[in-house]
């Protein structure tokens, strides 16, 4: 089965500073690539994905690259804000299925003002 | 986008009773999803439900757990008898084509 791995684990910037999450996916028949972001208490909210017929989206402070050579995508955020802190997780979904989503363990941002 | 709502917010039951977790759409959507999240830990795929059928359920889906949709609107995940390790945060989530969106969950606590 699909196996996936986050990195890192804990990131801590400070406001204004860019940030990165990379995600590492062993299927290579995936083919839908989304981050999500969890805040305490709450479920996961999508904020972007990437399907495998392109290699960058963006979304104001939010992007998404994806290398399906090297198996991996990664999240970026710029100019970060307060309200960013949260935990991020990718989420690959499993090549050759319809929904299962393969989450990664997660990655706590914490933004410092 | 379009929510869900789910229901109880938490729920607290004994080792070994039945539970029923609701989800309820506010759009009439055709692919559900339950997922599950034990405290600190990742997301888990349990079920897949299309137009009133199971299409892919994890190993975590066992005998114990049951999935529906009685009414064509509320859609129930069922706990037959709940164990200790079944005490996690529960999510519905609907959506097509791999997109998902999630709902706030409801929390299961086995005692």
């Amino acid at each position: 089965g699909e196996n996936v791995e986050q990195h890192p684990s804990t990131l801590s910037v400070q406001e204004g500073d860019s940030a990165v999450i990379k995600c590492t996916y062993s299927d290579s028949a995936s083919n839908y690539f989304p981050w999500y972001k969890q805040e305490l208490g709450k479920g996961p909210q999508l904020i972007i994905d990437i399907r495998s017929n392109v290699g960058e989206k963006k979304d104001q402070r939010i992007a998404v690259t994806l290398n399906k050579t090297a198996k991996h995508f990664s999240l970026h955020i710029t100019e970060t804000q307060p309200e960013d802190s949260a935990v991020y997780f990718c989420a690959p979904l499993g090549g050759g299925s319809q929904g299962n989503l393969i989450f990664g363990k997660g990655t706590k941002l914490s933004v410092k003002p | 986008e379009p929510e869900v709502t789910q229901t109880p917010s938490h729920q607290v039951t004994q080792m070994g009773q039945e539970v029923i977790l609701r989800c309820v759409p506010i759009s009439n959507h055709l692919y559900f999803y339950w997922y599950r999240q034990i405290l600190g830990q990742k997301v888990e795929f349990l079920v897949s439900f299309y137009n009133n059928e199971i299409s892919e359920k994890s190993e975590i889906f066992d005998d114990q757990f049951s999935v529906e949709r009685p009414d064509g609107s509320n859609f129930t995940l069922k706990i037959r008898s709940t164990k200790l390790e079944d005490s996690a945060m529960y999510f519905c989530a609907w959506g097509t084509s791999g997109t998902q969106y999630f709902g706030p969950g409801t929390r299961l606590t086995v005692l």
